[in-house]
C-alpha cells in the first residue's frame, strides 16, 4: 500500500531551472529516502534523510524534512535534460524492513 | 558486485501457465523485496524476506508464491494469473542493520521483469 502523496504529479521545466518536488507521509518514520526511476526501469537511490535531520545536501540535490508536518521536499538545482525521470519518496517504519513509496513526480527537463 | 539481477526481462504467459521470476544479488544483503508496479504508478510492496524468512506479505493473492532458497536468491512463482496482473515486477535488496529500530535500509533495485498475462 502507498505511504503518501507527492506533488506535483508532473513537472515540466527548462534546463537550468530548479525543480522542487514535495512528499507527504502518514506514519511515524525512521528515515525518508528519495529514489529516481527512468522510464520502465529499476529505481535508483538518491539520498536519505533521517528523522532527526532537517536538511541534507548531495551534489545538486537538497532534501528537507519536517516531521511535525510529515512532509519532505526534494530540490534539484540547475536541472539538466538527463534529470528527466520519475522521482519517488519512500519511507520505512521503525520496526519492519518495509519500504513504501509515494505516488511520485514525473519530471521533464526540456533542453 | 553491486547489482541485483532479474530474469527474465520480459515474460508473456497465458492464464493457465506456471512461470517464475528470478532475482539474484551478491552484496551480502539479508533483506529482499518484491514490488509490483503498474504504468505511471509507484511500486507497491508485495513481499519482504529477512534472513531468508518471509517477514511481510501485503495480502498478496496466492497465485503469487515467493520463495527464498538462500540469502542470494529470491523467486516469485506465478500460477493462474489474471490479465490485471500484467505489470513490471521489481526485486530489491538491502542490508539489515543489527540494531532494531535504527534501520536505514537503502534499497538496491534490479531492472525489473515486465510481465504480460494474456
Amino acid at each position: 500500500s502507498q505511504q503518501g502523496e507527492e506533488d506535483p504529479q508532473a513537472l515540466s521545466i527548462q534546463e537550468g531551472e530548479n525543480a522542487t518536488m514535495n512528499c507527504s507521509y502518514k506514519t511515524s518514520i525512521n528515515n525518508l529516502q528519495w529514489y529516481r526511476q527512468n522510464s520502465g526501469r529499476g529505481l535508483v537511490h538518491l539520498i536519505l534523510i533521517r528523522s532527526n535531520e532537517r536538511e541534507k545536501h548531495s551534489g545538486r540535490l537538497r532534501v528537507t524534512l519536517d516531521t511535525s508536518k510529515k512532509s519532505s521536499s526534494l530540490l534539484i538545482t540547475a536541472s539538466r535534460a538527463a534529470d528527466t525521470a520519475s522521482y519517488f519518496c519512500a519511507t520505512g517504519s521503525r520496526i519492519n524492513n518495509d519500504m513504501r513509496f509515494g505516488a511520485g513526480t514525473r519530471l521533464t527537463v526540456k533542453p | 558486485d553491486t547489482e541485483v539481477t532479474q530474469t527474465p526481462k520480459h515474460l508473456v504467459m497465458g492464464m493457465t501457465n506456471k512461470k517464475s521470476l528470478k532475482c539474484e544479488q551478491h552484496m551480502g544483503h539479508r533483506a529482499m523485496y518484491w514490488y509490483k508496479q503498474k504504468a505511471k504508478k509507484p511500486p507497491e510492496l508485495m513481499f519482504v524476506y529477512s534472513y531468508e524468512k518471509l517477514s511481510i506479505n501485503e495480502s498478496v493473492p496466492s497465485r503469487f508464491s515467493p520463495e527464498c532458497p538462500n540469502s542470494s536468491l529470491l523467486n516469485l512463482h506465478l500460477h493462474a494469473l489474471q490479465p490485471e496482473d500484467s505489470a513490471l515486477y521489481l526485486c530489491a535488496s538491502s542490508p539489515l542493520l543489527a540494531t532494531r529500530g535504527s534501520g536505514a535500509n537503502v534499497l538496491t533495485f534490479g531492472a525489473g521483469s515486465r510481465l504480460t498475462v494474456l
